[in-house]
């Protein structure tokens, strides 16, 4: 079982929608969360942390259930330049190693 | 503001040559990572350094050394390199300690085994 699992997508919005992904994570101890952002062939960049009590940036919303142990990522009204692969990362403290969803595809069409 | 630096940026091998891959970090962080990243597949850890001094292996370290030469900078080092080394190799680095602290990634570096 892979430590980390994401919906691989695609999923193909318009313009303006919301959109929802959800990550479960397999260890219960896994201590931090985080979402980052991948354009094509490019290096992964931090999107949001993932708080308890969840949080909010913007268009972004990011839950925690710990107790179902999985991560949601919410972008309301989509633009195009959203269009990209959104990673779930979790921290395993105790080993200091971060695991790695394979990412969700994201397009956004006009 | 250069945060993690990796170089080369591309790299073409043929099988059974060495080389070395750079990272250098300027944000004073303690602990560092080498991801590769394959289609499908997502980011794999190959060896991480939770503070200078320290090497670990992660999930995929068969084929690689490191060498933590310094608090700024983590090699990856490729003895004898094979065609399933293709692939595109990430550095990071993480402030690590109490609270949150997420990962800085370099630009990687495009290797391709022939």
């Amino acid at each position: 079982r892979k430590e980390v699992e994401q919906d691989p997508g695609p999923f193909n919005v318009p313009e303006g929608a919301t959109v929802a992904f959800n990550c479960t994570y397999s260890n219960s101890a896994s201590q931090s969360f985080f979402w980052y952002r991948q354009d094509c062939r490019k290096e992964p960049k931090l999107l949001m942390s993932v708080y308890s009590s969840g949080n909010e940036d913007g268009r972004f919303t990011a839950q925690l259930n710990r107790a179902s142990q999985y991560i949601s990522l919410l972008i309301r009204d989509s633009k195009l330049s959203d269009s990209a692969t959104y990673l779930c990362v979790v921290l395993e403290g105790n080993f200091n190693k971060f695991y790695f969803g394979s990412g969700t595809k994201l397009n956004v069409k006009p | 503001n250069a945060g993690v630096t990796q170089t080369p940026k591309f790299q073409v091998l043929k099988t059974g040559q060495s080389m070395t891959l750079q990272c250098a970090q300027d944000m004073n962080h303690n602990s560092m990572y080498w991801y590769r990243q394959d289609p499908g597949m997502g980011l794999r850890l190959i060896y991480y350094s939770a503070s200078e001094g320290t090497t670990d292996k992660g999930e995929v370290p068969n084929g690689y050394n490191v060498s933590r030469l310094n608090k700024r900078e983590f090699s990856l080092r490729l003895e004898s390199a094979a065609p399933s080394q293709t692939s595109v190799y990430f550095c990071a680095s993480s402030p690590r300690g109490t609270g949150v602290s997420p990962l800085h990634f370099g630009n990687g570096t495009r290797l391709t085994v022939t």
